[in-house]
């Protein structure tokens, strides 16, 4: 079945310590996106790649970053530079000929 | 740019009544609609959308959203609410005019949806 993948899907991290969050699509899409998703806040865009080897910054990207060598994937790395980084975290496809996000089953990161 | 307000953060049902949560939109373009449901710890599911043509919009579930362009808003509905419903539901909106990929997805923040038995 076609669809998104995201591991882990509990994810702990020690003070100064960076970890990457995977997001794999079998899905073709084109466009892939990361939302940070706080309580009461709704989701929140951190990056967003529209092609292979492009990404461009969303409305939180400090102290995140982001690669996107191959259609199928887009990590998300959460660097000792974000303060706060306890959040559930959701990533997203969408075909370049179409506006409905397909939704991966989230990471939940948290600050130990 | 768009922005959506959903203006109850929650919203406590009993189990077969009927529910409406709102949501409207701001945005100085044509617009297209959705409303996803999120169950706990898990991502978004798309539950409706509206894209053009009938105003109406009916999608799974037995949740239908109704598209008011005057009143810039787009409420979703049910007639009967089931205890399976509980979940936060989230009102999103996207500009129509647009290359791909230069615009996104603006989310609410979100309603919880309670159902009491």
């Amino acid at each position: 079945d076609g669809g998104i993948t995201q591991s882990p899907k509990y994810l702990f991290r020690k003070e100064g310590q960076n970890v990457t969050l995977s997001c794999e699509q079998n899905l073709n899409h084109d466009a892939m996106y990361w939302y940070r998703q706080d309580p009461g806040q709704g989701l929140r865009l951190i990056y967003y790649s529209q092609i292979v080897n492009d990404f461009q910054k969303g409305d939180i990207a400090e102290g995140y970053s982001v690669s996107r060598e191959k259609k199928e994937s887009f990590p998300l790395t959460v660097t000792s530079a974000q303060k706060n980084p306890t959040a559930f975290y959701l990533c997203a496809s969408v075909p370049s000929w179409g506006y409905g996000y397909t939704f991966g089953s989230g990471t939940r990161l948290t600050v130990v | 740019a768009q922005s959506v307000t959903q203006l109850d953060s929650q919203v406590p049902v009993f189990e077969e009544a009927p529910v409406e949560l709102r949501c409207n939109y701001s945005s100085s373009v044509s617009v297209y609609l959705f409303w996803y449901v999120q169950y706990p710890n898990q991502g978004l599911q798309l539950l409706l959308k509206y894209l053009s043509g009938s105003t109406l919009v009916k999608g799974i579930n037995g949740f239908e959203a109704e598209f008011n362009k005057s009143q810039t808003s787009f409420h979703l509905r049910k007639p009967s609410v089931h205890i399976s419903d509980t979940a936060e539901y989230f009102c999103a909106v996207i500009g129509t005019i647009s290359n791909f990929g230069n615009e996104k997805l603006t989310f609410g923040t979100g309603t919880r949806l309670t159902i009491i038995p």
